[in-house]
């Protein structure tokens, strides 16, 4: 069975940083794609970084763009996101998934919530 | 970017209907859509890909359709279950993107 365990949320302060954890089982983390979503509180689903199944590639929204870093360690089988110079519009849900060969996400953890506010 | 428009915001509809919500892209996506549901406090799962290929384990009242700049999802025989919110997404070209979710109610 497929699980993404996420964690590392939380309350942060403008400006400050956060590192988001995922922990991958039931599959064969080293040959997927892995991506991060977000949906703030009562909003729509936003993506927000993706990295190729060896980490060679990276692709980011504009927002997110130098203040984001999507990372794995195949390893251990487990997916980050480090966010710095956090924005309140940062604040969400966010979600660990699995990006199926063709870039739609086909699992999902429960997600983590981080909220940026003073 | 590629925008993602979806109808209705929202949908009530009674047991055993039959439902579609629709998607439309700014421009062709050349099929690459996904559907999903996320039900209340929970996080959301897969049902379509490729415009209408059925996710494993996704009940088959469940169908994808569309083509080019227009897309649907149809929901036969409606189930208590499928109360939930359902958003569609584009994966052609990046950012990948998602529309703005359709919620649907029991009537």
């Amino acid at each position: 069975e497929v699980q993404l365990v996420e964690s590392g949320g939380g309350l942060v302060q403008p400006g400050r940083s956060m590192k988001l954890s995922c922990a991958a089982s039931g599959f064969t983390f080293s040959n997927y794609g892995m991506a991060w979503v977000r949906q703030a509180p009562t909003k729509g689903l936003e993506w927000v970084a993706t990295i190729s199944y060896d980490g060679s590639s990276t692709y980011y929204r504009d927002s997110v763009k130098g203040r984001f870093t999507i990372s794995r360690d195949n390893a251990k089988s487990t997916l980050y996101l480090q966010m710095n110079s956090l924005r309140s519009e940062d604040t969400a849900t966010y979600y660990c998934t699995r990006e199926a060969t063709v870039a739609f996400f086909d699992y999902w953890g429960q997600g983590v919530m981080v909220t940026v506010s003073s | 970017d590629i925008q993602m428009t979806q109808s209705p915001a929202s949908l009530s509809a009674s047991l055993g209907e039959t439902v579609t919500i629709e998607c439309r892209a700014s421009e062709d996506i050349y099929n690459g859509l996904a559907w999903y549901q996320q039900k209340p406090g929970k996080s959301p799962q897969l049902l379509i890909y490729n415009a209408n290929s059925l996710h494993t384990g996704v009940p088959s009242r469940f169908s994808g359709s569309g083509s080019g700049t227009q897309y649907s999802l149809k929901i036969n025989s409606l189930q208590s279950e499928d109360v939930a919110s359902y958003f569609c997404q584009q994966y052609y070209d990046y950012p990948w993107t998602f529309g703005g979710g359709t919620k649907l109610e029991l009537k």
